[in-house]
């Protein structure tokens, strides 16, 4: 199974800074099949990219994904007091699909 | 309005089984792969199952193969989940959430999600 490590933790930030969420794999993922979502408290998670790079539909063009192989980023430039959350990355180029542990964006 | 609404959530004991559903709206359910994701309180995502548009393949997570069922029903627009077995790391919020892709059969990105169902397992 491919294992996801997202990485700070915890990430504390001001609106307005600017956000970068690592996400590193433990074998390369095929054709950038990684996706990034977003979970509030108490909600579902929501699709922000797909394909390490692709803004799911209505997602603003502050979140940006990059990327490839064995190391993505998910950016966020000039956080807004909505996007405080926790992010998680999944690839899904392999079976099992996975998921990455979580990178908590708090703020400061 | 595209929507998933899980159901079945339960307290259970440890061993027992349980049956979760998962009903679609708003989309053609025939066209769509489905997925079980979980999280258990104050962890991450943890994805469980897949099963095909046509119910003919489908994949488990390693943490419940041999104890899961995955199926679905074309006629009632529903998703199942049975899980036999069950055991206290079991506890978690069951969400159902299609896939991204019409007609895939390996699963993809998931773009609509369920609120979630929760399964308590305790003595």
């Amino acid at each position: 199974e491919i294992v996801l490590t997202q990485s700070p933790g915890t990430l504390s930030l001001s609106p307005g800074e600017r956000a970068t969420l690592s996400c590193r794999a433990s074998q390369i993922i095929s054709r950038n099949q990684l996706a990034w979502y977003q979970q509030k408290p108490g909600q579902a998670p929501r699709l922000l990219i797909y394909g390490a790079s692709n803004r799911a539909t209505g997602i603003p063009d502050r979140f940006s994904g990059d990327g490839s192989g064995t190391d993505f980023t998910l950016t966020i430039n000039r956080l807004e007091p909505e996007d405080f959350a926790v992010f998680y990355c999944q690839q899904y180029g392999a079976s099992p699909k996975t998921f990455g542990q979580g990178t908590r964006v708090d703020i400061q | 309005e595209v929507q998933l609404v899980e159901s079945g959530g339960v307290v259970a004991q440890p061993g027992g089984s349980l049956r979760l559903t998962c009903a679609a709206s708003g989309f053609n359910f025939d066209e769509y792969t489905l997925h079980w994701v979980r999280q258990a309180p104050g962890k991450g995502l943890e994805w469980v199952s897949l099963i095909s548009w046509d119910g003919g393949s489908f994949e488990y997570g390693d943490s419940v193969k041999g104890r899961v069922t995955i199926s679905r029903d074309s006629s009632k627009k529903s998703l199942f989940l049975q899980l036999s077995g069950l055991r206290i790391e079991d506890t978690a919020v069951y969400y159902c959430a299609r896939d991204a892709l019409k007609w895939s059969y390996n699963g993809y990105y998931l773009d609509v999600w369920g609120k979630g169902t929760m399964v308590l397992v305790s003595s």
